[in-house]
């Protein structure tokens, strides 16, 4: 089954601030690789779909880069609303596997 | 648009099943593949399986392969996922997904459903 190391795992930022996350796959997906975000009380957002392209409807602070083993979602300009967990999943091989997230916190 | 609407809220004691449903609305001529998700209290998001209509196949986790079952009633549009000898660490908010196939991750989701395992 395809791995997915998910880093960081938390990380403390501010308001307007550039956040990197990255997400190493234990095989090669291709760009079979979505970027998630979750807030408390609702279920998982879609961000980025195909590795990079953003969802219909997400605002283009997000962008997501990467193929193969290594991939990347980026926030330029944090907000506010920003502030939730983010999960990679790799939809290449089943079982599907998601990262195991990262916590951005003020 | 579609939705996903899930089932309310269950509590279970340890050693039984729960059957959970997730009803298409909307747009239901397309026939999605339907993932489960779970997430655990303090835990991270969980696939646990999807049932693939197109392809008439289901996949499973293998941490769940021999507790959990999904099925779909085309009928009604509703798709279940039974998981039996819960446990209390299966105490959890699971989702139902739908991904529209061609290697797409799910992008519509249900708005999850809480299973309390508890004796």
């Amino acid at each position: 089954a395809v791995q997915m190391t998910q880093s960081p795992s938390s990380l403390s930022a501010s308001v307007g601030d550039r956040v990197t996350i990255t997400c190493r796959a234990s095989q090669d997906i291709g760009d079979d690789l979505g970027w998630y975000q979750h807030q408390p009380g609702k279920p998982p957002n879609l961000l980025i779909y195909a590795a990079s392209s953003l969802q219909t409807g997400v605002p283009s602070r997000f962008s997501g880069s990467g193929s193969g083993t290594d991939f990347t979602l980026t926030i330029s300009g944090l907000q506010p609303e920003d502030f939730a967990t983010y999960y990679c999943l790799q939809h290449n091989t089943y079982p599907w596997a998601f990262g195991r997230g990262t916590r951005v916190s003020i | 648009q579609v939705q996903l609407e899930q089932s309310g809220a269950e509590v279970r004691k340890p050693g039984s099943s729960v059957k959970l449903s997730c009803k298409i609305s909307g747009d239901t001529s397309i026939r999605p593949a339907i993932n489960w998700v779970r997430q655990a209290p303090g835990q991270g998001l969980q696939w646990m399986g999807a049932i693939i209509p197109l392809l008439k196949t289901f996949r499973y986790a293998p941490e769940f392969q021999d507790r959990v079952t999904i099925s779909a009633d085309e009928a009604t549009h509703t798709t279940y996922m039974e998981m039996i000898r819960l446990r209390s660490d299966d105490t959890a908010i699971y989702y139902c997904a739908r991904d529209l196939g061609a290697r797409s991750p799910p992008d519509v989701w249900g708005q999850g459903t809480l299973v309390t395992v508890s004796s």
